[in-house]
């Protein structure tokens, strides 16, 4: 059954640092999501991308993110100078359609930790 | 802005017990999704409710979505161990362009023998 992936699983960063989280989506599906987790806390939308392009974006995702399809598969969230407290879970989700029964399907997570 | 409520956020119960949790949100939506979340992994799809009145069974596992009251429950029917989790009500506002799925703050489900 296919599946959205992610790596790395766990990256650890220091603060300042530039990190780029990696997804590949569900190969026929067409609008790409991220979103973060930070541990205990309810999952929090932070952008979403369709045909090369954001189509929506949270307060969160600021000009320190930025997100990126430079290939046909990979996904990418890029965090300049990362702060405490972007210590969290990042999950990608990918999406065949919009509407209707179109769920959105979600990768295993990149946790991040900034120390 | 939307809010997503659900209660309760934690819950202890015990095997073969019955229970529902709920999810309250505050505008009008084109649909809401429930997802289960066990310690350390991913969100896993459980139901996609569209229409008001609409119901859906899995297992042990009731969802249902009534539009008018912006509410939906999710109902546990005889409750095992294995359904211990986090469970999350997710929702897409009318009109919500590319979806970004705002979220509940999740009922953490613990089963007890």
């Amino acid at each position: 059954e296919p599946e959205v992936t992610q790596t790395p699983s766990h990256q650890v960063t220091q603060m300042g640092q530039e990190v780029i989280l990696r997804c590949v989506p569900i190969s026929n599906h067409l609008y790409f999501y991220w979103y973060r987790q930070i541990l205990g806390q309810k999952v929090e939308f932070l952008v979403s991308f369709y045909n090369n392009e954001i189509s929506e974006k949270s307060e969160i995702f600021d000009d320190q993110f930025s997100v990126e399809r430079p290939d046909g598969s990979n996904f990418t969230l890029k965090i300049r100078s990362t702060k405490l407290e972007d210590s969290a879970m990042y999950f990608c989700a990918s999406s065949e359609s919009l509407g209707g029964a179109y769920e959105q399907y979600f990768g295993p997570g990149t946790r991040l930790t900034v120390t | 802005e939307l809010k997503v409520e659900q209660n309760p956020l934690f819950l202890s119960m015990q095997e073969g017990k019955n229970y529902t949790i709920y999810c309250n949100y505050s505008t009008t939506s084109d649909r809401l999704y429930w997802y289960r979340q066990d310690p350390g992994k991913s969100l896993e799809s459980l139901f996609v409710l569209l229409s008001n009145g609409a119901v859906k069974q899995e297992g042990r596992l009731m969802a249902s979505l009534d539009t008018k009251a912006r509410l939906s429950t999710l109902h546990i029917t005889a409750a095992v161990h294995d359904l211990s989790a986090t469970y999350f009500c997710a929702v897409v506002p009318s009109g919500g362009g590319a979806d970004g799925l705002t979220f509940g703050k999740g009922t953490h489900l613990i089963i007890q023998p």
